[in-house]
């Protein structure tokens, strides 16, 4: 079993859907989560980031982490056929372990006009 | 947020030359940076870990006399891949470590542009 699953995609969607993107986990230290946003032939680009468990949120976007679960989501409002692209969730341990973040596979995003 | 520069973004070279590429933290010294390669619909494959002033970390089964990093300054990070090989060719990433500040506990980490390198 890999760290971090998440699910590939593609994941197709009319434009102005709600999106939800999730990973889950197996390393309970994990306390930082992120998620990037990839565009084609480019480097990923962070979009959120959250300590812990809670929600966080920013514009469309929000970010979700239930660390009893392992489970972290991104959901994004209204979606645009701009916000197509690849969602990568990333997460890594707090002090004193690796600060190396381990991502999943990323998600595929069609926003569809 | 803050920003990682990664030169240049695309190079073509011949089979045996070597090729460096470069990552810059713009805005902010990264003691840690990362080098990962990337295949077409694959995710990161993370190649080595580098840590300004010392050797870097490479992960297994990456050759170290091949991709050869040198992090000599808190914001910048070099890979030069030596005798370059047509299976060479991927698009290469660095992301950067940005430390503790007001705003963040010291985990966030920025990516640079992506350079994507053709061996011919």
């Amino acid at each position: 079993q890999k760290e971090v699953e998440q699910d590939p995609g593609p994941l197709s969607v009319p434009e102005g859907a709600i999106v939800s993107l999730n990973c889950t986990y197996s390393n309970s230290a994990f306390q930082y989560f992120m998620w990037y946003r990839q565009y084609s032939r480019k480097g990923p680009e962070l979009l959120m980031y959250t300590y812990s468990s809670g929600n966080k949120e920013d514009g469309r976007f929000t970010a979700q982490v239930d660390k009893s679960s392992k489970y972290i989501s991104l959901f994004i409002r209204d979606s645009q056929p701009s916000d197509s692209a690849t969602y990568l969730c990333a997460m890594s341990e707090a002090s004193g372990g690796s600060y190396i973040p381990t991502f999943g596979r990323g998600t595929s995003l069609i926003v569809h006009p | 947020g803050a920003v990682v520069s990664q030169h240049p973004s695309w190079v073509i070279c011949k089979s045996g030359t070597s090729v460096k590429i470069e990552c810059r933290s713009l805005d902010f010294q990264a003691t840690t940076m990362f080098w990962y390669r990337q295949f077409p619909k694959q995710s990161l494959m993370l190649m080595a870990t580098s840590n300004e002033g010392s050797k870097a970390t490479y992960e297994q089964g990456v050759e170290k006399d091949k991709f050869l990093i040198n992090h000599a300054s808190l914001t910048l990070s070099t890979l030069t891949v030596t005798s370059a090989h047509p299976e060479d060719s991927s698009f290469y990433i660095c992301s950067a470590r940005k430390p503790p500040d007001g705003m963040s506990s010291g985990n966030t980490i920025y990516f640079g542009e992506g350079s994507w390198l053709t061996v011919v």
